[in-house]
C-alpha cells in the first residue's frame, strides 16, 4: 500500500462546476498538508498549505484536512478552464524535510 | 516573493557530455531540493540539503553530482547520463529544521539524453 492514495483521474467537469479532489494516507506522523497545481511541461505551484485538521479558503479554493479519517480534500467552486491541469497532494511530518507525494489527479474544465 | 527560479529552461546532451543545471532562490530558506519528475509522475526526491550540508541522498546514481555553494544557489552536475535520465528537473526551497513547512518549486529544466 502507497503512503498516499490519490485517484489519476481523469477527471472532467464542465465550466462552473465544483470540483472535489482527494487524497488518503497512511503515515498518522503527517501534519503538514499541501495541494500544488502543476500546468503541462511546468513545475508545481504551491496552491494550499495546511497544517493539522480543518478547514482552510484561499478565493475559490478550499482544503480539508480530516487526520482522524487520512483523508484530505481540495474544493475548486466556479471552476475554469484555466484550472485544467494536474492537482498534487502532498504531505509531510513535523521536521522531516521529505514530502510525500500523490500521484496527481489530471483535471481538465469543459467550456 | 516566493520565486525559485532554474536554469537552463531546457538542455540536450549526449551521453558523453558534462553539464550543469543552476537553481536560486532569495527567500532566506535554508534547505534546498533537487527532485526528478518524469511524464504522468509525481516529483521523486533526489538530494536535499540543510544549512548548505547535504542531509539526504535518495541513492542517486553518481553521474549526478549535487552541490550548495551558498544559501541562495544550488547545481546539480550531470555527467555520462543515460537516455533514461531525460525528465523535467525541479528544484525547490523551503525553510530548515523543526520549522520546514512547505517547499516552493521552481519552473524545472527540461533534459533530454541523447
Amino acid at each position: 500500500q502507497k503512503e498516499v492514495e490519490q485517484d489519476p483521474g481523469p477527471l472532467s467537469v464542465p465550466e462552473g462546476a465544483i470540483v472535489s479532489l482527494n487524497c488518503t494516507y497512511s503515515n498518522s506522523a503527517f501534519q503538514y498538508f499541501m495541494w500544488y497545481r502543476q500546468y503541462s511541461r511546468k513545475g508545481p505551484e504551491l496552491l494550499m498549505y495546511t497544517y493539522s485538521s480543518g478547514n482552510k479558503e484561499d478565493g475559490r479554493f478550499t482544503a480539508q484536512v480530516d487526520k482522524s479519517s487520512k483523508y484530505i480534500s481540495l474544493f475548486i467552486r466556479d471552476s475554469q478552464p484555466s484550472d485544467s491541469a494536474t492537482y498534487l497532494c502532498a504531505m509531510s511530518a513535523r521536521g522531516n524535510e521529505k514530502l510525500t507525494f500523490g500521484t496527481g489527479t489530471r483535471l481538465t474544465i469543459i467550456p | 516573493d516566493t520565486e525559485v527560479t532554474q536554469t537552463p529552461k531546457h538542455l540536450v546532451m549526449g551521453m558523453t557530455n558534462k553539464k550543469s543545471l543552476k537553481c536560486e532562490q532569495h527567500m532566506g530558506h535554508r534547505a534546498m531540493y533537487w527532485y526528478k519528475q518524469k511524464a504522468k509522475k509525481p516529483p521523486e526526491l533526489m538530494f536535499v540539503y540543510s544549512y548548505e550540508k547535504l542531509s539526504i541522498n535518495e541513492s542517486v546514481p553518481s553521474r549526478f553530482s549535487p552541490e550548495c555553494p551558498n544559501s541562495s544557489l544550488l547545481n546539480l552536475h550531470l555527467h555520462a547520463l543515460q537516455p533514461e535520465d531525460s525528465a523535467l528537473y525541479l528544484c525547490a526551497s523551503s525553510q530548515a529544521g523543526l520549522y520546514q513547512e512547505t517547499q516552493y518549486f521552481g519552473p524545472g529544466t527540461r533534459l533530454l539524453v541523447l
